[in-house]
């Protein structure tokens, strides 16, 4: 298995609270990915990063902010959290990009509630 | 309309039976597919890459048809072990992720 980890693994919040989630790997892929599962949508993007101190948005990215200062490390975080970002957080991780991508691999998630 | 588009199931099915997913994409300059599996509660996982030849894996076989725009996976002679949620996984120049299809194998 991919050397990916995220912590928390379980987070309880109340709305309005900052929340960031930290996503480490092992494994020196240059390409890191934040995404989102919910019921019925899937997986879905919500920031990415190309190296250090290089990110973009994804598809769902309003609410969240990213930061990426080692290759190691990518967070993930909610300014002020809502009821709408509860949600499991999966970080994944690759070496290629775009269409020459082969794979993603993924961290074991993070399960995030916000009342 | 969503870019890639799975049953989302449940399919129950007894061991030993033969059982087939569809999955369909609406980008047509998508470039490549996958099939991920996602144990419950786990992370995603790669299962097999999907080629325009078809391709197989042991019991696991996946096909692609560009001109209707969808890829198929096929599970033969299937184990409690498959019991899963299989993702269908389209790359244009981003990774799009389908819902998912539920699979039980029953005893």
């Amino acid at each position: 298995d991919a050397g990916i980890t995220q912590s928390p693994r379980h987070k309880v919040t109340e709305t309005g609270t900052p929340v960031t989630l930290r996503c480490h790997q092992t494994e020196n892929h240059r390409y890191m990915y934040w995404y989102r599962q919910d019921p019925g949508h899937g997986l879905r993007l919500i920031h990415y990063s190309y190296g250090v101190k290089d990110t973009d948005k994804g598809e769902v990215s309003d609410g969240y902010s990213v930061s990426r200062s080692k290759t190691e490390d990518f967070l993930l975080t909610l300014e002020s959290a809502t009821s709408s970002q509860t949600s499991v957080y999966f970080c994944a991780i690759s070496d290629l990009a775009g269409i020459r991508q082969e794979t993603q691999y993924f961290g074991p998630g993070t399960r995030l509630l916000v009342l | 309309r969503k870019e890639v588009e799975q049953d989302p199931g449940p399919f129950n099915v007894p061991e030993g039976a033969t059982v087939a997913f569809n999955c369909t994409y609406s980008n047509s300059a998508s470039q490549s597919f996958f099939w991920y599996r996602q144990d419950c509660r786990k992370e995603p996982k790669l299962l097999m890459s999907v080629y325009s030849s078809g391709n197989e894996d042991g019991r696991f076989t996946a096909q692609l048809n560009r001109a209707s725009q969808y890829i198929s996976l096929l599970i033969r002679d299937s184990k409690l072990s498959d019991s899963a949620t299989y993702l269908c996984v389209v790359i244009n120049n981003d990774m799009r992720f389908g819902a998912g299809t539920r699979l039980t194998v029953k005893p």
